[in-house]
């Protein structure tokens, strides 16, 4: 079974950082390019970063870059999120998700929720 | 990157057609036949309806279907049916190589 399964999220205060990580099983892990997707109550799904199959190019979205880093290790199957300077308004549910940006994406995990407060 | 604009709600009956939109502008929706449509169920992961502004995956029911004039897609869904109430996001690929989502649209079945 294709599936993708996230973890690392939790409670940290305004300014900390964080690494979410995304295990991914039942599919060549290394033929895809993969993403970050965050879902927050108040500004919907936002795109955050994409990286290439073997992790030669990244692309982020504008607002997101300097403070967002999308890396993988094909080797483990996974794919992380580091967020430094980490906001309130950075809490959200982040998806990993597999797919090229042209053609959608087809397969998610289920999230891991993040908590910016004091 | 502007977030491309969708109506906040819809809604309809069972078994009637809605079209929600979604607007860009020739950078991203206009420029590209690369619009996706997701469905959100509350505490649910996305799920791809849509890609490519007209081709549904395998699984997908043939009740959704997508369209693109200019600058605005738009996704009808035939025959309502209770299940398809869930909140509605479309993105398109942009000019700068990022992707850009629409700001959600909640879809309710009356």
């Amino acid at each position: 079974e294709v599936q993708l399964v996230e973890s690392g999220g939790g409670l940290v205060e305004p300014g900390g950082s964080l690494t979410v990580s995304c295990a991914a099983s039942g599919f060549t892990f290394s033929t895809y390019n993969m993403n970050w997707v965050r879902h927050t109550p108040g500004k919907g799904l936002e795109w955050i970063a994409s990286i290439s199959s073997d992790g030669t190019f990244v692309y982020y979205a504008e607002s997101m870059k300097g403070r967002f880093t999308i890396s993988r290790d094909n080797a483990k199957n996974s794919l992380y999120l580091q967020i430094n300077s980490l906001r309130v308004e950075d809490t959200a549910v982040y998806y990993c998700a597999r797919g090229f940006l042209t053609r959608g994406f087809g397969v998610w995990g289920q999230g891991t929720m993040v908590t910016v407060s004091s | 990157q502007s977030a491309l604009t969708q109506p906040a709600s819809v809604s309809g009956s069972p078994g009637q057609a809605i079209t929600i939109s979604c607007t860009g502008t020739s950078s991203d929706v206009g420029g590209y036949n690369l619009v996706s449509w997701y469905q959100v169920h509350p505490g649910k992961a996305p799920k791809l309806i849509i890609y490519d502004v007209t081709d549904r995956p395998s699984g997908v029911s043939s009740r959704f279907s997508g369209s693109k004039s200019g600058n605005t897609a738009s996704l009808t869904i035939s025959g309502l049916q209770a299940e398809d109430e869930a909140d509605y996001y479309c993105n398109s690929y942009t000019s700068s190589s990022t992707l850009v989502f629409g700001g959600g649209t909640q879809l309710t079945v009356l």
